[in-house]
């Protein structure tokens, strides 16, 4: 079974632009979860769709958005890119149904510079 | 909400040694505890996970324990080869699919 898949793997953007980073969850499941990793911060959830309606949101900006497709693959935007937006970002993807027993699969991530 | 703090944020042991990595959570509602695996350029790989109802958990060499009074759980490594050299997070959630509240990491070096 394939794993999750993210696009691009590396993207370098100038302050002010806006960036748009894709997620394909593993087949099956339903739910999509998206992190941000920086040295400083760790790993911070920035929000989480199922079944195409944001389910769950962390603490971050408007400028930080998500959406989800039918498909269950999930897109995840920034606008007005700022220097503190480089990261790491990390989608996860579960079946999202058995509350007491699912787990969350990481892709790879979207390596974010922002110059 | 959740906070999860863990310790060693370091971890240098010889191969064929033992590791241990411990984090201790907040929120008493949490009840599954996972462990992920992040090498170099890879997104965090799971690696064991535990849910409230079992206070051991033991996968070949990783084995996780859990004390829900204390409030603390750990991840324990034997036989330690150099192919164990990571980041390791422990995490905290109500549930398997709710946000993972994540700890700082721990950076495991084993020494050949």
């Amino acid at each position: 079974k394939a794993g999750v898949t993210q696009t691009p793997r590396y993207l370098i953007k100038t302050r002010g632009q806006q960036v748009t980073l894709s997620c394909s969850p593993i087949s099956g499941h339903r739910s999509v979860s998206w992190y941000q990793q920086t040295p400083g911060q760790g790993l911070q959830f920035l929000f989480e769709y199922f079944s195409e309606t944001q389910r769950n949101k962390g603490n971050f900006p408007g400028r930080f958005s998500g959406r989800q497709f039918s498909n269950s693959r999930s897109e995840m935007n920034v606008s007005t890119l700022e220097l503190g937006d480089s990261a790491l970002y990390l989608c996860a993807s579960s079946l999202g149904l058995a509350v007491s027993t699912d787990t969350q699969y990481f892709g790879p991530g979207t390596r974010l510079t922002v110059l | 909400g959740e906070n999860v703090e863990q310790h060693p944020s370091t971890l240098s042991v010889q191969e064929g040694d033992s590791a241990v990595i411990k984090c201790t959570y907040s929120d008493s509602a949490s009840n599954y505890f996972p462990w992920y695996k992040q090498e170099l350029g890879k997104g965090p790989q799971l690696i064991i996970d535990i849910r409230s109802n079992v206070g051991e958990k033991k996968d070949q060499r990783i084995a996780v324990t859990l004390n829900k009074t204390a409030k603390h759980f750990s991840l324990h490594i034997t036989e330690t080869q150099p192919e164990d050299s990571a980041v390791y997070f422990c995490a905290a959630s109500q549930s398997g699919n709710t946000p993972l509240v994540f700890g700082k990491g721990t950076r495991l070096s084993v020494i050949a």
